[in-house]
């Protein structure tokens, strides 16, 4: 196992609804990143936080947000659910003293349902 | 933008076959690679990965890879696969100057079915 943990495991919605989902990283992690994977498709980067800021966005619009805590928890919030929200969204984290070289642990994910 | 392409979706072999399995990447700059292994029920987890230096790395578990520099190819490999090298893999890249944070982007991933 890796350390990290995510919550709920499985969650169910509707369209229009918003969601937070949460993650608890390794101790001592001070970067986590979020991944939404589609069915049949890999991860696919939504942000990364480094210290309790935002650093990077990949392709997805800003009613995705999250928190960084410095308990090394975080949360992934999505406003305005919609159909396409239908996903495994995983945590990684990692050190964050190289983002070049640092592994990311992967939690078990959350997968969310909207209806 | 970088992308990555896995060639084979699902692929099914006995116990004791070899393995490879195909990645490709676009970018034309200095890149990490990865590949990752996601067993069933587990965790996805790091399989092994490249940064720099012998472009053979050598994994976990047996598997080893190639980066191919001229062929943006870095190919996964096992000699003699085993039942429980059924899992699912993918190869991601992470082109390390996107503003000094980690943005990997990960392939579709490979289904592996290892029959006894």
């Amino acid at each position: 196992e890796t350390g990290v943990t995510q919550s709920p495991t499985h969650l169910i919605k509707t369209r229009g609804q918003q969601v937070t989902l949460r993650c608890s990283s390794q101790s001592g992690h001070n970067t986590v990143s979020w991944y939404q994977q589609a069915l049949g498709q890999g991860p696919q980067f939504i942000f990364q936080y480094y210290r309790e800021e935002e650093n990077g966005r990949g392709n997805f619009p800003p009613r995705f947000s999250g928190l960084q805590f410095p308990n090394y928890s975080s949360e992934l919030n999505v406003n305005a659910l919609e159909l396409d929200d239908s996903a495994l969204y995983l945590c990684a984290s990692s050190w964050g003293e190289d983002f070049r070289t640092d592994t990311q642990y992967f939690g078990p994910g959350t997968r969310l349902t909207v209806l | 933008a970088q992308s990555v392409s896995q060639h084979n979706h699902h692929v099914i072999l006995s116990e004791a076959a070899s393995l490879e399995l195909g990645c490709n990447y676009s970018y034309g700059g200095t890149v990490n690679l990865f590949w990752y292994v996601q067993y069933p029920g587990q965790h996805l987890q790091l399989l092994l990965k490249y940064f720099s230096g012998d472009p053979l790395v050598k994994g976990i578990k047996g598997f080893e890879a190639e980066f191919i520099k001229s062929k943006f190819s870095f190919n996964l490999r096992k000699p003699s696969v085993q039942w429980s090298d059924t899992a699912e893999y993918f190869c991601a890249v992470n082109a390390p100057y996107s503003g000094g944070y980690q943005k990997v982007t990960f392939g579709i991933g490979t289904k592996l079915q290892v029959i006894p």
